[in-house]
């Protein structure tokens, strides 16, 4: 069975860090893309940044450059958000995913808000 | 980016019957391959989306055979040939060709 559970998040005042976590297991995680997607109730869903395979490259939306870091250690089958300088429009429930979203984690709540 | 309008944004749906729902992108969504990686998801409250259909027409394990996708180019549908009652929720359609990745606003179906 594939499973991505998640931890991390929380409530974080603006400026401040965060640092999500995913660890997976019921799939081969070194020969797949991995992803971070968000939801809000206002901007619906958005794709934050995904990883190559081996991590050798990383995609992230224009909203989040230079603030987020994917990561990936494939020797401990987990993947990571670290999210700095957190803004108000920052919150939202935030999914681990693979590939092409074919499983999603349970999903963990950020909320930037002083 | 890529812009997916989806139609309707609400859907009322009587138990048996038939549902449709539009994905229009504002690109075509071949990619260098010629494949077309348009997904299908579906989120019920409170719960995680689930995959549906990938590649525009692939159901994912699991998913009944009731749920088709078809199209091509910038226009998508996904079906549903008679609704359940476990149909509730929110349809997105996403796209991969294209970077940023993006998603349809979502659609509503409810049971009448």
């Amino acid at each position: 069975e594939v499973l991505l559970v998640q931890s991390g998040g929380g409530l974080v005042q603006p400026g401040g860090s965060l640092r999500l976590s995913c660890a997976v297991s019921g799939f081969t995680f070194s020969d797949s893309w991995m992803n971070w997607v968000r939801q809000t109730p206002g901007k619906g869903l958005e794709w934050v940044a995904n990883i190559k395979p081996d991590g050798s490259d990383k995609y992230y939306v224009d909203s989040v450059k230079g603030r987020f870091t994917i990561s990936r250690d494939n020797a401990k089958n987990s993947l990571h958000l670290q999210m700095n300088s957190l803004r108000d429009e920052d919150t939202a429930v935030y999914y681990c995913t693979r590939d092409r979203l074919s499983h999603w984690g349970q999903g963990t709540l950020v909320t930037v808000s002083s | 980016d890529v812009v997916l309008t989806q139609s309707p944004l609400s859907l009322p749906v009587t138990l048996g019957q038939p549902a449709s729902i539009s994905c229009r992108s504002s690109q075509s969504l071949v990619d260098s391959d010629g494949d077309t990686p348009l997904g299908w998801f579906h989120q019920r409250p409170g719960q995680s989306p689930r995959r549906l259909i990938s590649e525009v027409s692939n159901r994912d394990s699991g998913v009944p055979d009731r749920f088709s996708g078809s199209g091509s180019g910038t226009d998508f549908t996904l079906k549903i040939s008679r609704v359940e009652a476990e149909d509730v929720g929110v349809y997105y359609c996403m796209q991969v060709t294209h970077w940023p990745h993006t998603f349809g606003q979502g659609t509503k179906v409810e049971i009448k």
